[in-house]
């Protein structure tokens, strides 16, 4: 089983509309998580870290589930600049971070 | 702004050859990173540094070596390329290395063995 899971999509969605990803973690003792953005043919970026009590950063919000150990970004009124590969982010409270394969978001006008 | 810039966009080389490719950051980072990434299977960790001198393996060291004399310089080697190690490198640094850290990523070198 893969440590980090992600749905790899293509998520197609008008612009306007919400959409939501999930990513599961295999390992319990995790303790940081995050989402980074990935453009095609460039380098990853940090979107947001996830906090446990679930945090919003304008049209994005992230959320945490510990006991089920899996992470959502929602995003509200998706804009074509949105289009990008979400990758869900985890780390074992080492300088380590284990990275999903991603998932792939298509905007279209 | 963190700037993380890697020595090649592009690489091509011939198996056998010796490889290397470069990465500096200019933020006084502690801790720097070297990445593969390959379709499906996502960035893979493949040595860090959290300090000059210092190495730790990731997770695919094999047929890889590092090197980091210099704080804001971290470089990948291979020894000798092969085809399976045609990918997308990417370097990363974070300022410490509690995990929490943002990594802040190179633009990437697309190396291509033949």
């Amino acid at each position: 089983r893969k440590e980090v899971e992600q749905d790899p999509g293509p998520f197609n969605v008008p612009e306007g509309a919400t959409v939501a990803f999930n990513c599961t973690y295999s390992n319990s003792a995790s303790q940081s998580f995050f989402w980074y953005r990935q453009d095609c043919r460039k380098e990853p970026k940090l979107l947001m870290s996830v906090y446990s009590s679930g945090n919003e950063d304008g049209r994005f919000t992230a959320q945490l589930n510990r006991a089920s150990q899996y992470i959502s970004l929602l995003i509200r009124d998706s804009k074509l600049s949105d289009s990008a590969t979400y990758l869900c982010v985890v780390n074992l409270a080492t300088d380590k971070l284990i990275f999903g394969t991603g998932t792939r978001l298509q905007v279209f006008p | 702004d963190v700037k993380v810039t890697q020595s090649s966009r592009y690489l091509v080389k011939r198996t056998g050859e010796k490889v290397f490719l470069e990465c500096v950051q200019d933020m006084d980072h502690e801790n720097m990173f070297w990445y593969r990434q390959d379709p499906g299977l996502g960035l893979r960790l493949i040595y860090f540094s959290y300090d000059v001198k210092m190495k730790e393996k990731g997770d695919i060291p094999e047929g890889y070596s590092v090197s980091r004399e210099k704080k804001e310089r971290f470089s990948l080697i291979l020894e000798s390329a092969s085809t399976n190690q045609t990918s997308m490198y990417l370097c990363a640094s974070s300022l410490y290395g509690t995990g929490r850290d943002t990594q802040y990523f190179g633009p990437g070198t697309r190396l291509t063995v033949l």
